[in-house]
């Protein structure tokens, strides 16, 4: 079975030029998660989908981050200028169950570099 | 809301001794307690993980304990291997489970030949 998947794996901008990321989820995960991960430290949640709801969105820096999950599978998260401070590695992570503490499965990463 | 510390930030053994990770959590609240390892250029993975309602786990070389008076849990890696250099994840939530996981800031790990 397929784990999650992420694109592109690098991506290098210029600051302000848009910039997104895709993630495809493992079949049959509803729940699914975007985290921010700077150099050195652990996972940050910037946004929690439960289908195509977004149930938490409050670490998202709205101003300029904007998130879909438009059919409750695959999903975009967008950054509209880039900053030099977004340079981090974007973490999507699936899982089967809301409600229910369990395990997080996590894609490999999207490092964004903002020159 | 919950705060996770991590200590050590780095932690080199000899391949076959021991290894110990320690977390301390502020949410008297959380109840599930999850140990993650991330390889270079992957993500993070599950290695093992306890609820409030026990004080102890484990699973073959890995252990996880709680301490829930003091608000602390532990990893214990017996008989190093070099597969097992990367980097630890603690986290803790609370009662909306893993939707509201907190990471700890992490260690490195590195197991010496």
């Amino acid at each position: 079975e397929a784990g999650v998947v992420q694109s592109p794996r690098y991506k290098i901008i210029e600051k302000k030029q848009p910039v997104a990321f895709w993630c495809n989820p493992i079949s049959g995960h509803n729940t699914l998660y975007w985290y921010l991960q700077n150099l050195g430290q652990g996972p940050e949640l910037l946004i929690r989908y439960e289908n195509e709801e977004a149930v938490d969105d409050s670490q998202l820096p709205k101003d300029r981050f904007s998130a879909e999950r438009l059919k409750g599978v695959d999903s975009t998260l967008k950054i509209q200028p880039a900053e030099l401070g977004d340079s981090a590695v974007y973490l999507c992570a699936s899982s089967l169950a809301a409600g229910a503490a369990g395990e997080l499965f996590f894609g490999e990463g999207s490092r964004l570099t903002v020159l | 809301g919950e705060n996770v510390e991590q200590h050590p930030s780095t932690l080199s053994v000899q391949e076959g001794d021991s290894a110990v990770i320690k977390c301390t959590y502020s949410d008297s609240a959380s109840n599930y307690f999850p140990w993650y390892k991330q390889e270079l250029g992957k993500g993070p993975q599950l290695i093992i993980d306890i609820r409030s309602n026990v004080g102890e786990k484990k699973d073959q070389r890995i252990a996880v304990t709680l301490n829930k008076t003091a608000k602390h849990f532990s990893l214990h890696i017996t008989e190093t291997q070099p597969e097992d250099s990367a980097v630890y994840f603690c986290a803790a939530s609370g009662v909306q489970g893993a939707q509201k996981l907190v990471f700890g800031q992490g260690t490195r790990l590195t197991i010496n030949p």
